[in-house]
């Protein structure tokens, strides 16, 4: 009965690396995101699509490339990665239109060294 | 872009007494108003909302208050009980193409004993 599913939940890499993270969700929902939360918890959108459409893309480095393959599925991956992308890494959707609740998914943790 | 400011970043709170968050907005075209709760490890959930065409909404032990005039809105916590304690983030999303939620800094509650 998962919502939101992300894989995978723990990636520790080494600097200079390329890693991808997976996401799905099966609510039939037709807007996802990625989020970063870095170690003070603070929540950051990176990108949104909707309808495999990108919608949002704020001022992510150009190492991030999400990719939509279908509206369940919201992918990112990230080039050459440095110390400082490690995070928790959050996906999420929802029903596009203004008053629906956006479901996270379970998170990834990265830690790059 | 909106701007959400949350206060405060950490709150101590005997188990039993009333726990208050707030937060402030920037954009006056902001009218969605949802509440997460974080747990240690886990994701962000959706425990309250409110939207713009109601001054107050209650949940339970949980109730939200927004002043669109002064574009501010609260989180009120009643009879704390251990399993509060978390990270609580506000939020603000206006009607616009993209939706996009943003997100105050949270509040680490800590409910003691």
């Amino acid at each position: 009965d998962t919502a939101v599913s992300q894989t995978p939940k723990y990636l520790v890499t080494q600097m200079g690396n390329d890693k991808s993270i997976k996401c799905e969700q099966n609510l039939g929902h037709d807007t996802m995101y990625w989020y970063k939360q870095d170690s003070k918890k603070f929540l950051k959108i990176m990108f949104s699509y909707n309808n495999k459409e990108l919608i949002i893309n704020e001022t992510v480095p150009n190492r991030f490339s999400p990719k939509s393959p279908d509206k369940a599925h919201l992918n990112l991956h990230i080039n050459s990665l440095e110390l400082g992308d490690s995070a928790v890494y959050f996906c999420a959707s929802r029903v596009s239109g203004s008053n629906y609740e956006q479901y996270f998914g379970p998170g990834t943790r990265l830690t790059v060294t | 872009g909106e701007n959400v400011e949350q206060h405060p970043s950490t709150l101590s709170v005997q188990e039993g007494d009333s726990a208050v968050i707030k937060c402030t907005y920037s954009d006056s075209a902001s009218n969605y108003f949802p509440w997460y709760k974080q747990e240690l490890g886990k994701r962000p959930q959706l425990i309250i909302d409110i939207r713009s065409n109601v001054g107050e909404k209650k949940d339970q032990r949980i109730a939200v208050t927004l002043n669109k005039t002064a574009k501010h809105f609260s989180l009120h916590i009643t009879e704390t009980q251990p399993e509060d304690s978390a990270v609580y983030f506000c939020a603000a999303r206006r009607r616009s193409n993209d939706y996009k939620l943003s997100f105050g800094a949270g509040t680490t509650v800590t409910v003691r004993a």
